[in-house]
């Protein structure tokens, strides 16, 4: 156990439908970072934020996006949801930046029908 | 979109053996790298995070180097078990972006 949440485990919803995927990183970890691993991808990295602020952009679509809140928990965003959206999108989570050992949640493994 | 290459893809050795697989990155921008061991169905797991070129680390029987200046990253596992077995993935990190590689499937046979 990496000491880092992720809620919900599993999501099935629809097309064109909007998703909230939560975070919740280990006590004292300031950053948090969102990934998407798909099936015709590798693991790919969205967004990183680090107390509150938004400090890396990856490949996240202009549909995604996320926050960090001040109890440094973090949500992701996902609406106009497509079928090629499916993934497991995990969360990760360090004491600073990326420089430091990242700790990965177990995963929002979303299906969309 | 930077290219960050392990080979090789796939490994089947057998137990006890030693072995090793690299990670190639370009050379410029070079900011981090990150080592990930991530077994099926489980989440990744970081196994080292390498920052100065001639770094060298080490956490039981595996040990990895950098050179930042050619561009790799060597990952080494001593005496390999079968609990070894799972995939192991490089990430490089420019200092804005973070890409992984494919990552090396290694197979431990008993």
């Amino acid at each position: 156990d990496s000491g880092v949440t992720q809620t919900p485990k599993h999501l099935i919803t629809a097309t064109g439908q909007r998703v909230t995927l939560r975070c919740s990183p280990r006590s004292g970890d300031l950053s948090v970072y969102w990934y998407q691993q798909s099936l015709d991808q590798g693991l790919q990295f969205l967004i990183h934020y680090y107390n509150g602020e938004e400090r890396a952009k990856g490949n996240i679509l202009e549909r995604f996006s996320a926050q960090q809140f001040p109890d440094l928990h973090s949500e992701l965003n996902l609406s106009s949801l497509e079928l090629g959206d499916s993934a497991l999108y995990f969360c990760a989570s360090s004491v600073w930046g990326l420089t430091d050992t990242q700790y990965f949640g177990p995963g929002t493994r979303l299906t969309v029908l | 979109i930077l290219n960050v290459e392990q080979s090789p893809q796939s490994l089947h050795v057998q137990e006890g053996d030693s072995t090793n697989f690299t990670c190639s990155f370009p050379s410029s921008n070079f900011y981090a790298l990150h080592w990930y061991r991530w077994e099926t169905a489980k989440s990744p797991e970081a196994l080292f995070v390498m920052t100065l070129n001639g770094d060298e680390k080490k956490k039981g029987r595996i040990s990895a180097t950098l050179n930042t200046k050619e561009g790799y990253s060597y990952l080494y596992i001593k005496g390999s078990q079968p609990e070894d077995s799972a995939t192991y993935l490089c990430a490089f990190w420019t200092g804005n972006q973070f890409y992984f590689g494919t990552g090396t499937s290694l197979t431990v046979i008993p």
